[in-house]
């Protein structure tokens, strides 16, 4: 079965700029999250949705959203990008709330100039 | 912030040797997780272990859990150069996805 599909892979924005990610996960997966990687921060985590409703949310600015859609398809936006934002954002899908384990995108890494 | 510390950071063997990377956490967990990453790519799930479990094994990978002391441990028997990767420890609390992922250890497997 497909696994959890990321786009785009690729992008270079400017300053002030806004962007959006998408993210389609597993079919039949409700859970998906997304983390942010950088080399000076690691993976951190920045929302998981379930069934369409934000269910935990992580410590960054509400530039940074999401929603989820009835397919289970997801997106992010960040909005006013700043040189920090760039990095590569992961999506992960799960099948049941509780179990933890993700299966994650191939990422979208995005270059901020 | 980062709940995971992980040692060493780095860790260069030759192939057939063993590669032990350990992870600490700070607060109480539900279960630990190992993922792995290659070279700017997504995460790969390894193995779970569930807070009232010491060890588990799957394959090459050996996992121990030791929760006086917060801290785990991946061994890869007979390693392989496609071992060559990033490995995290994840800690998540139940109830959700948000998972806590430590540093990382950057294994070099060379022939």
């Amino acid at each position: 079965k497909a696994g959890v599909t990321q786009t785009p892979r690729y992008l270079i924005k400017t300053r002030g700029q806004q962007v959006t990610l998408s993210c389609s996960p597993i079919s039949g997966h409700r859970s998906v999250s997304w983390y942010q990687q950088t080399p000076g921060q690691g993976l951190q985590f920045l929302f998981e949705y379930f069934s369409e409703t934000q269910r935990n949310k992580g410590n960054f600015p509400g530039r940074f959203s999401g929603r989820q859609f009835s397919n289970s398809r997801s997106e992010m936006n960040v909005s006013t990008l700043e040189l920090g934002d760039s990095a590569l954002y992961l999506c992960a899908s799960s099948g049941t709330s509780g179990a933890n384990v993700l299966t994650f995108g191939a990422g979208s890494r995005l270059t901020v100039l | 912030s980062q709940q995971g510390e992980e040692d060493p950071q780095a860790l260069s063997i030759q192939e057939g040797e063993n590669a032990t990377m350990n992870c600490s956490y700070k607060t109480s967990i539900n279960n630990l997780q190992w993922y792995r990453q290659n070279s700017g790519r997504g995460l790969v799930h390894l193995i779970l272990i569930r807070s009232n479990e010491r060890e588990k094994h799957s394959g090459r990978l050996r996992v121990t859990l030791d929760t006086s002391k917060k801290s785990s441990s991946l061994l890869i028997t007979a390693s392989r150069a496609a071992d060559t990767a990033s490995y995290f420890c994840a800690t998540g609390p139940g109830g959700g996805n948000k998972l806590t992922f430590g540093t990382g250890t950057q294994l070099k497997v060379e022939l």
